[in-house]
């Protein structure tokens, strides 16, 4: 079975550019989370979607938001880029609170340098 | 406060000599700990999941057990490609805004 697939892998923006993640779950999981790792605050967690549905958000600004697709494939979005926003995002699936298993598989990430 | 700590932050071992790593929680309602391995650059990697006290599981070098207040990730004979970051996670609820990382142990191991 594939693992979690993220594009680009890297991305090189500007200070107030705008950029879009991409993230495709294993086959069959509903649920997608999506999180910030910095060398200094470790892993922060960003936003969960379920079944199209934003269940769950972290505590980061408006600048940061996502959405889910059909297929359970979900993007994420940051606008007016800053130099604190340099990190590695991961995307991680799962099948979903609902089935009972917490388990969270994760993407291989991608790194987004803000100049 | 829901809460997991990691120690050591960093441990540097010799090839074959073992050790364990530990990771202390304090959440309420406990639905699930998991261990992974994160390399650098590269996103943590699924090791193990444990859900109540004295379970125990095993894959090649590494165990990982759990009691009431803290699991361990024991390493035994360990190789030099172990040397990753090895992150604890804990579940205290639904959603993955419930789910607690540790700030991870730097493993080194030398040849």
């Amino acid at each position: 079975k594939a693992g979690v697939t993220q594009t680009p892998r890297y991305l090189i923006k500007t200070r107030g550019q705008q950029v879009t993640l991409s993230c495709s779950p294993i086959s069959g999981h509903r649920s997608v989370s999506w999180y910030q790792q910095t060398p200094g605050q470790g892993l922060q967690f960003l936003f969960e979607y379920f079944s199209e549905t934003q269940r769950n958000k972290g505590n980061f600004p408006g600048r940061f938001s996502g959405r889910q697709f059909s297929n359970s494939r979900s993007e994420m979005n940051v606008s007016t880029l800053e130099l604190g926003d340099s990190a590695l995002y991961l995307c991680a699936s799962s099948l979903g609170w609902t089935s009972g298993n917490y388990e969270q598989y994760f993407g291989p990430g991608t790194r987004l340098t803000v100049t | 406060e829901d809460q997991v700590t990691q120690s050591p932050e960093a441990l540097r071992l010799q090839e074959g000599e073992s050790s364990s790593l530990n990771c202390s929680y304090t959440v309420s309602g406990l639905r699930g700990l998991f261990w992974y391995r994160q390399d650098p650059g590269k996103g943590p990697e699924f090791l193990f999941t444990l859900y109540s006290a004295g379970e125990e599981k095993e894959k090649e070098r590494l165990k990982a057990t759990l009691t009431k207040k803290e699991s361990f990730l024991h390493i035994t004979a360990p190789k030099p490609e172990d040397s990753a970051t090895y992150l604890c996670a804990v579940q205290a609820g639904t959603g993955a805004n419930n789910l607690f990382f540790g700030t991870g142990t730097r493993l080194t191991v030398i040849p």
